[in-house]
């Protein structure tokens, strides 16, 4: 079965300066897909970023950017110029690129990282 | 495109009631998955429905069951509700039947068991 840790319960950053938010993963799949996900106080989860494991090519969007380790399981968000309306709680989730059995429509995610946005 | 919808939002229930939500997916969209989210817990995997058949179940008791019409919109039960059972229930919708879709999230059922 596969895990994800994210190791910071909570983080805080000052408003237009960068944060990175940790996730590793434990998984014995060579093809699978890695998402951060974005939980503000209304509950509405939000993509963020995806990352297929097949590329070595770090996934960005916008002030948003990934550090994809796949030799390390590691798969660690940055936001840059850091908004207040970042302010949520982000979630590491990892989904399995083979289809069928027990893979089929299921999001593994991590704990979670609350992340403050200071003025 | 209209988002995920969930109903009820909010709910009340007593132990030992059951309990129905409804997820109604983005058009076009013929899986849903539900997630169980508890402080506790955090996000446990419950179903993923497709094209009206259960393809995948988490490890969650008998008493959490669902269903998808032929519309695409599912319904997730709980009967005999355990006071453990208080959650906010997600679901997701995504396009079709291979894992490269992304899951798009509906804005959660709040259900509190007294």
């Amino acid at each position: 079965a596969q895990t994800v840790t994210q190791s910071q319960p909570e983080m805080s950053v000052q408003e237009a300066e960068t944060v990175t938010l940790s996730c590793t993963y434990d998984t014995s799949e060579s093809d699978y897909y890695l998402f951060w996900y974005k939980q503000p106080p209304s509950r509405q989860m939000i993509l963020v970023i995806r990352q297929e494991a097949y590329k070595q090519q770090n996934a960005t969007e916008n002030r948003f950017s990934v550090n994809f380790q796949k030799a390390a399981k590691s798969f660690s968000l940055k936001i840059s110029d850091s908004q207040l309306g970042d302010a949520a709680m982000y979630f590491c989730a990892y989904r399995s690129a083979y289809a069928g059995g027990t893979s089929y429509g299921k999001l593994t995610f991590g704990q979670g990282t609350i992340l403050t946005v200071h003025p | 495109k209209a988002g995920v919808t969930q109903t009820p939002r909010y709910l009340i229930k007593t132990r030992g009631q059951q309990v129905t939500l409804s997820c109604s997916p983005i058009s076009g969209h013929r899986s849903v998955s539900w997630y169980q989210q508890t402080p506790g817990q955090g996000l446990q995997f419950l179903f993923e429905y497709f094209s009206e058949t259960q393809r995948n179940k988490g490890n969650f008791p008998g008493r959490f069951s669902g269903r998808q019409f032929s519309n695409s919109r599912s319904e997730m039960n709980v009967s005999t509700l355990e006071l453990g059972d208080s959650a906010l229930y997600l679901c997701a919708s995504s396009p079709g039947s291979t894992s490269s879709y992304e899951q798009y999230f509906g804005p959660g059922t709040r259900l509190t068991v007294t």
